[in-house]
């Protein structure tokens, strides 16, 4: 399986502030996804990060709120930008490739936001 | 309708003791694969187990297995000789599609099972 590092794991922000989460991966991976999931909930997909493209964002998140960059197969950032108590939650990144039909999840970043 | 249903909000199980956690799915495609994830309380999504469709045999991976219905779409989980760091939340999730042929979409999970391992 792939080893994914995801950074910051946890952070405590103030509102109004923008706090940018990176992925890194030690492979080259097709697919890359983000995921939000908020205080006793299940995970929800925020966007699919494209290699050399614009993320594909899913319904209900918008790139002005998070702007996801992917330069090359094994990196991507999650910015969340204009904080608001309403974003405290876990962030997680996704891999995937296109020979392994398995998803692995990095490590999550843990954010507060007062 | 729910695409992925885990019927089971907690579970308590006696160390050493085996345990199933439910899952139920739904789709139309015939193509598709199903997960299960472990979160402990630090918050990380661990891979437990993969099923795909097509896959003839239940999945197995160490402690774990995928009791594989196809045709009541259940993907229940087994846990064999529990262990206290099984305490933790139990995700089931589903992608319609694959990956290699280009049509796989996002992975939609349940809502989770807490098991509880007690001496």
């Amino acid at each position: 399986s792939a080893v994914i590092s995801q950074k910051p794991s946890r952070d405590i922000c103030q509102r109004g502030t923008s706090l940018t989460i990176q992925c890194q991966v030690d492979s080259q991976v097709t697919m890359m996804f983000w995921y939000r999931q908020q205080p006793g909930q299940s995970l929800t997909l925020i966007a699919t990060a494209n290699q050399g493209s614009e993320a594909t964002y899913e319904s209900g998140f918008v790139i002005d709120k998070f702007p996801i960059s992917r330069p090359n197969l094994t990196f991507s950032t999650l910015t969340v930008s204009n904080m608001s108590p309403e974003d405290s939650s876990i962030y997680l990144c996704s891999v995937g490739g296109h020979t392994n039909e398995k998803l692995f999840f990095g490590s999550g970043t843990q954010l507060s936001v007062l | 309708a729910q695409k992925i249903t885990q019927t089971q909000p907690g579970m308590f199980v006696q160390e050493k003791e085996a345990v199933t956690l439910d899952c139920t799915y739904d789709t139309s495609d015939q193509s598709y694969g199903l997960f299960w994830y472990k979160q402990p309380s630090s918050g990380e999504m661990i891979f437990l187990i993969y099923q795909g469709s097509y896959d003839e045999q239940n999945a197995t991976e160490g402690r774990y297995s995928l009791n594989f219905q196809k045709a009541r779409k259940s993907a229940n989980l087994v846990i064999s000789a529990s262990q206290l760091g099984d305490s933790a939340m139990y995700f089931c999730a589903m992608r319609e599609g694959h990956l290699s042929t280009g049509t796989a979409s996002k992975l939609t999970f349940g809502t989770g099972t807490r098991l509880q391992v007690t001496l």
